[in-house]
């Protein structure tokens, strides 16, 4: 089965920390993996999205590696800051059939405390 | 402002009462989808369409209609609800079925059936 998990479920760090958010996913077929930001009552926001032939992209202090050999992607947020505090998705589009769409992990919840 | 805009965004109703969510676009994207999201269950994706009067179903259908008569508005009908379709609801659109189009999220409904 297509699956994608991440780990922490949650995490809280001070101001300022640079942190890594995990994602895996068990199946090397994809198209892409896109991370989303979701806040409290809001949709989510599309944040980064590598295709299966790139290694990493960034966007001003964040910076998302994909290994697809391995099934995994790193979320690296630099200088965290309060405002960065909200739930994180990493969502896999596979290739190997299958109803086309995303499927998503569950989400790491993250407080930067000020 | 490019947008994805559902409605209503609250909505407490019955069992077996019919009701539409609607899901519109402003901007001219080909893709659309639905996902519903459940604490310990993340997001799920229940019905996409590729393009005008193109759908098909996701990995959650049971239970719901869609149809895309135009562009830009995708409406998704619960025909006799149960307590078991008691989540949020997401629309999303992106620009084409392209693999590495990102995905667009409105800001969510909350459906609550009784």
């Amino acid at each position: 089965k297509q699956e994608v998990t991440q780990i922490p479920a949650a995490l809280s760090v001070p101001e300022g920390e640079n942190l890594v958010l995990n994602c895996s996913f068990t199946d090397s077929a994809i198209y892409n993996l896109q991370w989303f930001r979701q806040d409290p009552g809001k949709g989510l926001t599309s944040l980064l999205l590598i295709q299966s032939s790139q290694r990493e992209q960034t966007s001003g202090r964040l910076n998302a590696s994909l290994d697809k050999s391995s099934g995994r992607s790193t979320l690296y947020i630099a200088a965290s800051q309060p405002g960065d505090s909200a739930t994180y998705l990493c969502a896999v589009r596979w290739s190997g059939g299958g109803a086309d769409g995303l499927t998503f992990g569950k989400g790491t919840h993250l407080i930067i405390q000020p | 402002e490019a947008q994805v805009t559902q409605n209503p965004r609250y909505l407490i109703t019955v069992t077996g009462k019919k009701l539409t969510v609607t899901c519109s676009q402003n901007m001219n994207h080909e893709y659309m989808s639905w996902y519903r999201q459940d604490p310990g269950l993340g997001l799920r994706q229940i019905y996409y369409s590729m393009n005008v009067e193109v759908t098909d179903k996701g990995d959650v259908p049971e239970g719901y209609k869609v149809s895309r008569k135009e562009k830009r508005n995708f409406p998704l009908i619960l025909e006799s609800p149960s307590p078991n379709q008691t989540s949020l609801y997401f629309c999303a659109s992106s620009l084409s079925a392209g693999v590495n189009q990102p995905q667009h999220f409105g800001d969510g409904t909350r459906l609550s059936i009784l």
